[in-house]
């Protein structure tokens, strides 16, 4: 069974930073794209950040370009986002999920249950 | 303000067939497969439809897909209340180099 297991989540203040982690089991980490999505509450989906199998294709949504960082270790099935200069606006769960491919291809095939980031003073 | 425009609710009572509308553009859904995700809050989001009009295993052929153009559209035939979620359309943007979601359509089963 596809786990996904998001944690790191908490309260921030603007400025800040803070990493969230997402431990995956049930299938061959290495072998598929990861991402970050996330959902203001009571608002719809947003994509944050991919990247490829091997590291080697990223891609940022512009809201975060140049203050967060997507990385994974494949040998320890984990996939990170370094949150960096976080804002008001950063508020949201954030979802840990699964690519179909290696490459950015989508759909997102299995997501996580979500870890809460409150960016407030 | 979402790239792929969605109605905000929809409402349907047991047994009848509900769509979902899903509009975008040629960067995106004019160019790219459209996939379909239902969310119960509180729950991981679950992929309904891929690649336009496939189901992955376990979802139920009482979901379908289809595609024309630049739209997409989501039908729910024989509504039960367990459906009662939010439906969201999904996408690649060739522009913006990355997924787009639609704003959501909250889904009452009445």
């Amino acid at each position: 069974e596809v786990q996904l297991v998001e944690s790191g989540g908490g309260l921030v203040q603007p400025g800040r930073s803070l990493r969230l982690s997402c431990t995956a089991s049930g299938f061959n980490f290495a072998d598929y794209a990861m991402h970050w999505v996330r959902q203001v509450p009571g608002k719809g989906l947003e994509w944050v950040s991919g990247l490829s199998s091997d590291s080697v294709t990223i891609h940022y949504a512009d809201s975060v370009k140049g203050r967060f960082a997507i990385s994974r270790d494949n040998a320890k099935n984990s996939l990170y986002l370094q949150m960096n200069s976080l804002r008001a606006e950063d508020t949201a769960f954030y979802y840990c999920v699964k690519d179909r491919g290696a490459g950015l291809v989508l759909p997102f095939d299995y997501w996580g249950q979500g870890t809460l980031v409150t960016v407030s003073s | 303000q979402s790239v792929l425009t969605q109605p905000p609710s929809a409402s349907g009572t047991p047994g009848q067939r509900v769509t979902f509308s899903c509009s975008g553009s040629s960067s995106n859904i004019g160019y790219n497969t459209v996939n379909w995700y239902q969310h119960l809050p509180g729950t991981a989001p679950k992929l309904l439809v891929y690649s336009n009009t496939q189901r992955p295993s376990g979802v139920p052929d009482r979901f379908s897909g289809s595609k024309s153009g630049t739209s997409a559209s989501l039908a729910i035939s024989g509504l039960q209340f367990e459906d009662e979620a939010e439906y969201y359309c999904a996408t690649w943007d060739d522009s913006l180099n990355g997924p787009v979601f639609g704003g959501g359509t909250k889904l009452t089963v009445l």
